[in-house]
């Protein structure tokens, strides 16, 4: 079983949807978790961080983090065509711990 | 800042070749992590350096790859002898510190035929 699972999709959503984005873990020593965003032929880009569980918001996104459950997601708002990329959950245990992501979901969104 | 910088973007060889990649990290970030990304297994990660010295080399696959960093501003990848197997994405990204808001290049995407 992998540390972090995450569907890869591919998802496809009209414009306009909330999208939701999930990842599971099993290490239950993660303490800090991130979504990066992925355009296609691009590197990963930091989209949102966060340590304790409950929600954060930036902008039409909203990272939830369930450490009870042991399941992050990430909420997209009103999207739009230029979320079309992948999108990466990752997670670490502590500062200077290894980072682990998952497989990374593809997410398309129609005009 | 120009941000990670990589290179070659793209590399083409023959299985046997020797392929050497190179990064250019972010200045005054002094962690360097180098990424494989492939369609079956993601993004994983090969070895990060931190001050230059190599920390966590326990996802090289093989002898067959080594990277340096010889400073703060450079580092290689380098797979000799290379294999079709070995064909991906290769990443390397920056951090400063222990904190795990990694930089990443675009990549370079090598192919052995």
């Amino acid at each position: 079983q992998k540390e972090v699972e995450q569907d890869p999709g591919p998802l496809s959503v009209p414009e306009g949807a909330i999208v939701s984005l999930n990842c599971t873990y099993s290490n239950s020593a993660f303490q800090y978790f991130m979504w990066y965003r992925q355009y296609s032929r691009k590197g990963p880009e930091l989209l949102m961080y966060t340590y304790s569980s409950g929600n954060k918001e930036d902008g039409r996104f909203t990272a939830q983090v369930d450490k009870s459950s042991k399941y992050i997601s990430l909420f997209i708002r009103d999207s739009q065509p230029s979320d079309s990329a992948t999108y990466l959950c990752a997670m670490f245990p502590y500062q200077g711990g290894k980072l682990i992501f998952g497989q990374g979901t593809e997410l398309s969104v129609k005009p | 800042d120009a941000g990670v910088i990589q290179s070659p973007r793209h590399e083409v060889t023959e299985m046997g070749q020797e392929v050497t990649l190179r990064c250019k990290p972010i200045s005054g970030h002094n962690s360097l992590f180098w990424y494989r990304q492939t369609m079956m297994r993601g993004l994983e990660l090969l070895i990060y350096f931190n001050n230059n010295v190599p920390i966590d080399d326990s996802g090289m696959p093989e002898d067959r790859f080594s990277a340096k960093m010889p400073n703060a501003s450079f580092s290689t990848l380098k797979i000799q002898p290379s294999e079709p197997r070995d064909s991906a994405v290769y990443f390397c990204a920056s951090s400063w510190g222990t904190d795990e808001k990694l930089f990443f290049g675009s990549g370079t995407q090598l192919s052995v035929l």
